[in-house]
């Protein structure tokens, strides 16, 4: 399984908020590494939705936000959109094994 | 506009081997340090390897740790990844991802390739 915990799913009708939890350990999160999160929309590659815990890219909506607490972090979706439907991945960096980053398992959000 | 395009995927046999390219464009490729990614058909991100900006440094995921050799030619704007003794698990799309390593982005993926599709079956 990955390193750092995702929900495999969440679900939200247009308008609404939604969360996606991600939780690491003290070799991660705890550690004091940055999240960053991105998002895949179906049939393409990942792209770079927040960086730095809580700062958007150029041209990603402020509906998305980051945030990060001791060993875990969340991205939040506010006014949910049919175009936000894709999966998100967090990703940080940890100390303690023979790898450079790692990422979360993934969670898919459904827009009902 | 930054690029990164990936070739050499294809259909290989259990044992066999494959060689990626990823060109890059639109930045100034040695100043960057480089990654490849790869993602299991119906499953989640997986970091693959990493390389510095000099090519000095570099690292593997215990996966394919000995089998995979990662590399660039900074003269040429391109990286590659090697990949010996394949196996069925290693099928995967793989990405050739940028790494932005300024302080308010540290570790992190600011670009990614488009991918290109590895299946490894006999």
């Amino acid at each position: 399984q990955s390193v750092l915990t995702q929900p495999p799913s969440v679900s939200g009708a247009p308008g609404q908020r939604v969360t996606i939890s991600c939780t690491g350990s003290s070799s991660n999160i705890g550690a004091g590494y940055d999240v960053h999160w991105y998002q895949q929309l179906p049939g393409t590659a990942p792209k770079l939705l927040i960086y730095g815990n809580n700062n958007r890219p150029s041209g990603v909506p402020d509906r998305f936000s980051g945030s990060k607490s001791g060993t875990s972090a969340s991205l939040a979706i506010t006014g949910l959109q049919a175009e936000d439907e894709a999966h998100y991945y967090c990703q940080s960096y940890d100390n303690s094994l023979s790898v450079h980053v790692v990422f979360g398992g993934g969670t898919k959000l459904t827009v009902l | 506009e930054v690029q990164l395009v990936e070739s050499g995927g294809g259909l290989v046999q259990p044992g066999g081997s494959l060689r990626l390219s990823c060109a890059a464009s639109g930045f100034t490729f040695s100043s960057y340090e480089m990654n490849w990614v790869r993602q299991a058909p119906g499953k989640g991100l997986e970091w693959v390897s990493y390389i510095s900006s000099s090519g000095s440094t570099i690292y593997y995921a215990d996966s394919v740790k000995g089998r995979f050799t990662i590399s660039r030619d900074n003269a040429k704007n391109s990286l590659y990844l090697q990949m010996n003794s394949l196996r069925a698990e290693d099928t995967a799309v793989y990405y050739c991802a940028r790494e932005r390593s300024d302080l308010s982005c540290l570790f992190c993926i600011d670009y990614w390739g488009q991918g290109t599709q590895v299946t490894v079956s006999s």
